[in-house]
């Protein structure tokens, strides 16, 4: 398995600012992605991280709001961008492991963000 | 698009009986599945896995059931403790894709 870490673990941020979340995994893996769970809610993926190229976004995510990077294997950003009340969740790190079409997902605890 | 979901989204249990948390999926082409638990304020933790060539599939303290017919699938906590208090949710993986598809999730409280 893979050992997962985020930071912040949580922050307090303003309207309008912007957060960057990073996600450094203890071993190279092949598929990163970032999931939102907003309160009380189930994952939503947002994204899936690509290594030295652009993002692929889900639905309704775009890349001037969350913009990522991937510039290794082990290690991913996340930004959320002019952020208001509604980006208020908890955003998680995953990564599968070498191989690719098989294994487990896992994840990092989570950066919680509240925005006022 | 694919989904998933869950048929209770909260179960309560006295400690020492047995658990039984249900999903249903949507997607006929999803050939792999999980099962997280997500304690307050924590990330989802793996807990078991099954393929579908598979129809069960046991660990400690816990047996995963798949039913490819009816496309459900469900999660069996032997012996439930107050530590399997939690919220639990299962994700599938489509064949050749990448993605994990969440269900909305089952709190699961132990009563002493």
């Amino acid at each position: 398995s893979a050992v997962i870490s985020q930071k912040p673990s949580r922050d307090i941020c303003q309207r309008g600012t912007s957060l960057t979340i990073q996600c450094q995994v203890d071993s190279q893996v092949t598929m990163m992605f970032w999931y939102r769970q907003q309160p009380g809610q189930s994952l939503t993926l947002i994204a899936t991280a690509n290594q030295g190229s652009e993002a692929t976004y889900e639905s309704g995510f775009v890349i001037d709001k969350f913009p990522i990077s991937r510039p290794n294997l082990t290690f991913s950003t996340l930004t959320v961008s002019n952020m208001s009340p509604e980006d208020s969740s908890i955003y998680l790190c995953s990564a599968r492991g070498l191989a690719a079409n098989t294994g487990e997902l896992f994840f990092g605890e989570g950066s919680r963000l509240t925005v006022l | 698009g694919e989904s998933v979901g869950l048929h209770l989204p909260t179960l309560s249990v006295q400690e020492g009986d047995n658990s039984i948390i249900n999903c249903a999926y949507s997607n006929s082409a999803s050939d792999y599945f999980i099962w997280y638990k997500q304690e307050s304020g924590k990330g989802p933790q793996f807990i078991i896995d099954i393929r579908s060539n598979m129809d069960k599939r046991q660990g400690q303290r816990v047996t995963v059931l798949l039913n490819k017919t009816v496309k459900h699938l469900s999660l069996q906590i032997a012996a439930t403790q107050p530590g399997d208090s939690a919220v639990y949710f299962c994700a599938e993986k489509e064949n050749y894709g990448q993605n994990f598809v969440f269900g909305p999730g089952t709190r699961l409280s132990v009563l002493p």
